[in-house]
């Protein structure tokens, strides 16, 4: 059982826009800022967004991060088949731990 | 570039002890906290221990409080995982990671499989 609650899964065609959601409490979410991670099958996580909203160097503006209050979202614009991954969010709890989301499984059909 | 390589998984019975490490190249390794993150086949992520930069405070996820120990070496570059009294539930892919700068976990290493047999 994941502190943060994602969609175990959801799919949708190329082109389109995905909202990915990630929902927490005043402990972690409404607390600190929240990144995600993009993770393909057999490979290690891999950092898209932190700070809420902001992308690392390399990451296309494709992908977009929001928070409010207790809850933050991952938006996949113009969805392409190499988006296909697991996504998970994360940030620090005030009980001094780092929690995850249970993870996303994106497919694009 | 950034490069964290971990070692030390493999096949090892219940109840025994191991420990995991994992050598960093390509940033001020003496300036920079880490964390260990798991994850279990065919499941999610789990955040396991941090180290401050320092190695003076160290936080872990309470199912592995007691039995996991996290340390660091700046000399040799390496933070380590000492894992005691395994369980077949501490079956996963380690990966050790940097702390970001920005309240994130930002380069993660390929990771190393622990398989617990009883």
């Amino acid at each position: 059982q994941s502190v943060l609650t994602q969609p175990p899964s959801l799919s949708a065609t190329p082109g389109q826009k995905v909202t990915i959601s990630c929902s927490g409490s005043s402990s972690n979410i409404g607390n600190d800022y929240v990144s995600w991670y993009q993770q393909f099958p057999g490979a290690a996580p891999k950092l898209l967004i932190y700070d809420n909203n902001k992308r690392p160097s390399g990451i296309p503006d494709r992908f977009s991060g929001s928070k409010s209050g207790t809850s933050a979202t991952l938006d996949i614009t113009g969805l392409q088949t190499g988006d296909e991954a697991d996504y998970y969010c994360g940030t620090w709890d005030t009980s001094l731990s780092w929690v995850f989301g249970g993870g996303t499984k994106l497919t694009v059909l | 570039q950034v490069q964290l390589v971990e070692s030390g998984g493999g096949v090892v019975q219940s109840g025994t002890s191991l420990r995991l490490s994992c050598e960093t190249s390509g940033f001020t390794f003496s300036s920079s906290g880490m964390h260990w993150v798991r994850q279990a086949p065919g499941k999610g992520l789990q955040w396991v221990a941090f180290i401050t930069f320092d190695g003076l405070t160290k936080w872990y996820a309470g199912s592995v409080k007691g039995r996991l120990t996290i340390s660091r070496d700046d000399s040799k570059k390496t933070v380590y995982l000492q894992m005691n009294s395994l369980r077949d539930e501490d079956t996963a892919v380690y990966y050790c990671a940097t702390d970001g700068p920005h309240r994130d976990i930002d380069s993660w290493g390929r990771g190393t499989l622990l398989t617990v047999s009883s």
